[in-house]
């Protein structure tokens, strides 16, 4: 595909529920980011990977949160026993460099925990 | 780790008239700032970005400045129309490895 895509664009959890939020990236993209973006607040910064190595996670909030990228390419966001306030758009993007380079944003999955 | 703030949180403009979105960064080391726009319900997307040897970018209707010793960067927007209506993001670079963004500012172009 041209864009880097996510999946699933909607997801509503019970809370305690686990959850995978999967991103395609552009290919040949070497940097992935996930970002969480509460409504009406800026997207914060939760991971990031350089191929299939993840060099920050230093966003993820608890330890019920799981990223991953095992081939360098497709990464997954595992979020374990949902609360409600997990509630919020994922957000991931990638670009073709490291660092300093121009990130190509997703159009996000908004999980909704009741 | 790097710190970004901007201003103002909403603004409205008329049609026409210009539009100045100010943010400022804590850590010296950021060298790479971008700007996102984005609408409702859709994806950040990038508009134009600076990097620190620069003083100013343009893009047509929409320009950076960079000021590197202040620790602040613009963006300006001239001759606004309906469709820039949206959000607004500032970004730092943090080491190299991943991005801050601001809070955001909601601006409304009034026909």
């Amino acid at each position: 595909g041209a864009g880097v895509s996510q999946s699933p664009r909607y997801k509503v959890a019970k809370r305690g529920q686990d959850v995978a939020l999967r991103c395609d990236p552009i290919s040949g993209h070497v940097s992935l980011f996930w970002y969480q973006q509460a409504l009406g607040q800026g997207p914060e910064f939760l991971t990031y990977f350089q191929n299939e190595a993840q060099l920050d996670k230093s966003g993820l909030p608890s330890d019920r949160f799981f990223a991953e990228r095992p081939e360098g390419s497709v990464s997954t966001l595992k979020i374990q026993r949902t609360q409600q306030e997990d509630s919020a758009v994922y957000l991931c993007a990638s670009s073709l460099a490291t660092g300093n380079t121009e990130a190509f944003f997703g159009q996000g999955t908004r999980l909704t925990v009741v | 780790g790097e710190n970004v703030e901007q201003h103002p949180s909403t603004l409205s403009v008329q049609e026409g008239d210009s539009a100045v979105i100010k943010c400022t960064y804590s850590d010296s080391a950021s060298n790479y700032f971008p700007w996102y726009k984005q609408e409702l319900g859709k994806r950040p997307q990038l508009i134009i970005d600076i990097r620190s040897n620069v003083g100013e970018k343009k893009d047509q209707r929409i320009a950076v400045t960079l000021n590197k010793t202040a620790k602040h960067f613009s963006l300006h927007i001239t001759e606004t129309q309906p469709e820039d209506s949206a959000v607004y993001f500032c970004a730092a670079d943090n080491y190299g490895q991943n991005f801050v963004f601001g809070p955001g500012t909601r601006l409304s172009v009034l026909p």
